[in-house]
């Protein structure tokens, strides 16, 4: 089944402490992209990637790394998480780099993330 | 104006009425946009894209006003499964994807 797959569905975790969310998609897609969504704010786009070891900022990038050293994975890392950080996270991709194709986005089923 | 905006509704909707909503933006030089479904906790989902040339789907149709530069979203003899927040989704002046904030729609008895 195709697919993309977010890891943990749900972290409580606290201020400061390393944590990694991974990401994995099944479709042979070149763009990834990791958003957050916070209610009033909608979703926001925190890193973005076309191909392997290429990655690019969003909107909002600050507090979060990520890499790309596969096709197929595109974790989002959070050094030292703090309480703002709180939010639902959704990684995506997307079969095409072309401009309209880019936004035909495949979502994994969010992480839910609490930072206390 | 904002990037992509939307009006957050709710719109509540008899079943099986017809109901329409638009999404402006301000990017003049955006050519295509999409629409996503997003039920309550869940992911979004891809609904329709948005094109010139509009683009129908059953009971979905979906529009583009360039000269108005919005975008509209028009669903036909809704459901009750038709409930669920809608997001568009478009380029802003960075070629940088916005989504919209949603409009949440809640079809009625």
């Amino acid at each position: 089944e195709a697919q993309v797959t977010q890891n943990p569905r749900y972290l409580i975790t606290v201020t400061g402490k390393k944590l990694t969310v991974t990401c994995s998609q099944n479709m042979n897609h070149e763009y990834m992209s990791w958003y957050r969504q916070d209610p009033g704010l909608g979703l926001r786009q925190i890193y973005y990637s076309m191909n392997v070891e290429v990655t690019d900022k969003g909107d909002v990038p600050e507090g979060y790394k990520v890499s790309r050293k596969e096709k197929r994975n595109f974790p989002l890392i959070l050094e030292s998480p703090s309480p703002n950080q709180t939010s639902l996270y959704f990684c995506a991709s997307s079969p095409s780099l072309s401009e309209h194709r880019s936004y035909e986005q495949y979502f994994g089923p969010g992480t839910r993330l609490t930072v206390t | 104006r904002k990037e992509v905006e939307q009006d957050p509704g709710p719109f509540n909707v008899p079943e099986g009425a017809t109901v329409a909503f638009n999404c402006t933006y301000s990017n003049s030089a955006s050519q295509s946009f999409f629409w996503y479904r997003q039920d309550c906790r869940k992911e979004p989902k891809l609904l329709m894209s948005v094109y010139s040339s509009g683009n129908e789907d059953g009971r979905f149709t979906a529009q583009l006003n360039r000269a108005s530069q919005y975008i509209s979203l028009l669903i036909r003899d809704s459901k009750l499964s038709d409930s669920a927040t809608y997001l568009c989704v478009g380029p802003n002046r960075d070629d940088k994807i916005i989504f919209g904030k949603g409009t949440r729609l809640h079809i009625l008895p």
